[in-house]
């Protein structure tokens, strides 16, 4: 069975452009999660999507946002990006939150 | 709310030296918990979890038990290798179903 993927594996990116990193969910798996991991500063909790609609957000501007497609995959967009938005983005997919599986993640890189 | 503490890193062991990462944990209820494992360069991976009171979880020689009255989730090894080198991190479902996770303690393992 295919475990959580995303999309790029490395983004670089130059101050205020937009970023988009996509995720796939595990099959069957209606939830998807982001979270943000910057150098030195841990697992920041980002979004939580659950059938196709945002169920919570972390304390985050507004410049991050997403959205969850029919099939469950989901998109983290990131606007007007600034130097500290350099980090690790990582998805994870669950189902009914009992387990959450991790993708291999997302580096973003802003100049 | 919900909350987890985990020991401060890092921490450096000879290989087959004996492991343990202390976390202890804040929660309304009886959560189920989990141990991570982000390698260098990679996501996260469950390494194990326990459900309820008293279960012990275990996988790859990696231990933690469940102690109610001590609300504790330390993570053990009896005999490391240079290829456990990696971050841990313990980490329980909040209130809202995302994943509250400990600041990580980073793990190096030399010959």
């Amino acid at each position: 069975e295919a475990g959580v993927t995303q999309s790029p594996t490395h983004l670089i990116k130059t101050r205020g452009q937009q970023a988009t990193l996509r995720c796939s969910p595990i099959s069957g798996h209606t939830s998807v999660y982001w979270y943000q991991q910057a150098l030195g500063l841990g697992l920041q909790f980002l979004l939580w999507y659950d059938e196709g609609e945002e169920r919570n957000r972390g304390n985050f501007p507004p410049r991050f946002s997403g959205r969850q497609f029919p099939n469950y995959s989901s998109e983290l967009n990131v606007n007007a990006l600034e130097l500290e938005d350099s980090a690790l983005y990582l998805c994870a997919s669950s189902l009914a939150g009992s387990v959450w599986y991790f993708g291999p993640g997302t580096r973003l890189t802003v100049t | 709310g919900d909350s987890v503490t985990q020991m401060e890193g890092p921490v450096t062991l000879s290989e087959e030296a004996f492991l343990t990462i202390n976390c202890t944990y804040t929660a309304t209820g009886y959560p189920s918990l989990f141990w991570y494992v982000q390698y260098p360069g990679e996501g996260l991976q469950l390494l194990l979890k326990a459900t309820k009171a008293d279960d012990k979880g275990s996988n790859k020689g990696f231990e933690a038990t469940y102690r109610k009255e001590t609300t504790s989730f330390h993570l053990e090894k009896g005999s490391v290798q240079v290829s456990d080198s990696a971050v841990y991190f313990c980490a329980l479902p909040g209130s809202a179903r995302q994943l509250t996770f400990g600041s990580g303690t980073q793990l190096t393992v030399l010959p």
